[in-house]
């Protein structure tokens, strides 16, 4: 079993949308979460952290859920410019970060 | 400023050759990594420098020999290469090693003929 599985996808969704993208880990010792963007032949770019409690920014609402070991990540009204492979990453102790294998969003007009 | 540069941002090199990628970062990080990411798939990590001292080396191979010579560099010697190892090599760095945000730099793509 992967460390860290996402569904790859890919989504298509069409502009104004809202989708969201699951991912579970199976390290129970993990201490902290993010959501990082990565567009093609890019790095990876830090979306947000996930928090227990949920957190917002903007447009993004990210969620844990500690006891099922699951991260959720919303994106509302999507544009254009979201399309890229969105990526759930885990840090095991240490801050070694492992990553999941992603999932492409592609939003259309 | 966020800002992690690497050099080059290409790279082709024939299995003989020595080489070296270079990454900087002048925010003050105390963590840089090296990270190798092939076609896609995610970033793997290779190796973890905290205060410009080796501290994980997720056993790598020796043709790959990291470097740190100060706080704000950190350098990959490739040496010996397989056309396998072609990838994109990742430099990122974070302000202490333990549960802190990881900065990336935009990669070298390199290519092992």
């Amino acid at each position: 079993r992967k460390e860290v599985e996402q569904d790859p996808g890919p989504f298509n969704v069409p502009e104004g949308a809202t989708v969201a993208f699951n991912c579970t880990y199976s390290n129970s010792a993990s201490q902290s979460f993010f959501w990082y963007r990565q567009d093609c032949r890019k790095e990876p770019k830090l979306l947000m952290s996930v928090y227990s409690s949920g957190n917002e920014d903007g447009r993004f609402t990210a969620q844990l859920n500690r006891a099922s070991q699951y991260i959720s990540l919303l994106i509302r009204d999507s544009k254009l410019s979201d399309s890229a492979t969105y990526l759930c990453v885990v840090n095991r102790a240490g801050n070694m970060l492992t990553f999941g294998g992603g999932t492409r969003l592609m939003v259309k007009p | 400023d966020t800002e992690v540069t690497q050099t080059p941002k290409h790279l082709v090199m024939g299995m003989t050759n020595k080489k070296s990628l270079k990454c900087e970062q002048h925010m003050g990080h105390r963590a840089m990594y090296w990270y190798k990411q092939k076609a896609k798939k995610p970033p793997e990590l290779m190796f973890v420098y905290s205060y410009e001292k080796l501290s994980i080396n997720e056993s790598v191979p020796s043709r790959f020999s990291p470097e740190c010579p100060n706080s704000s560099l950190l350098n990959l010697h490739l040496h010996a290469l397989q056309p396998e190892d072609s990838a994109l090599y990742l430099c990122a760095s974070s302000q202490a090693w333990d549960t802190d945000t990881q900065y990336f730099g935009p990669g070298t793509r390199l290519t092992v003929l």
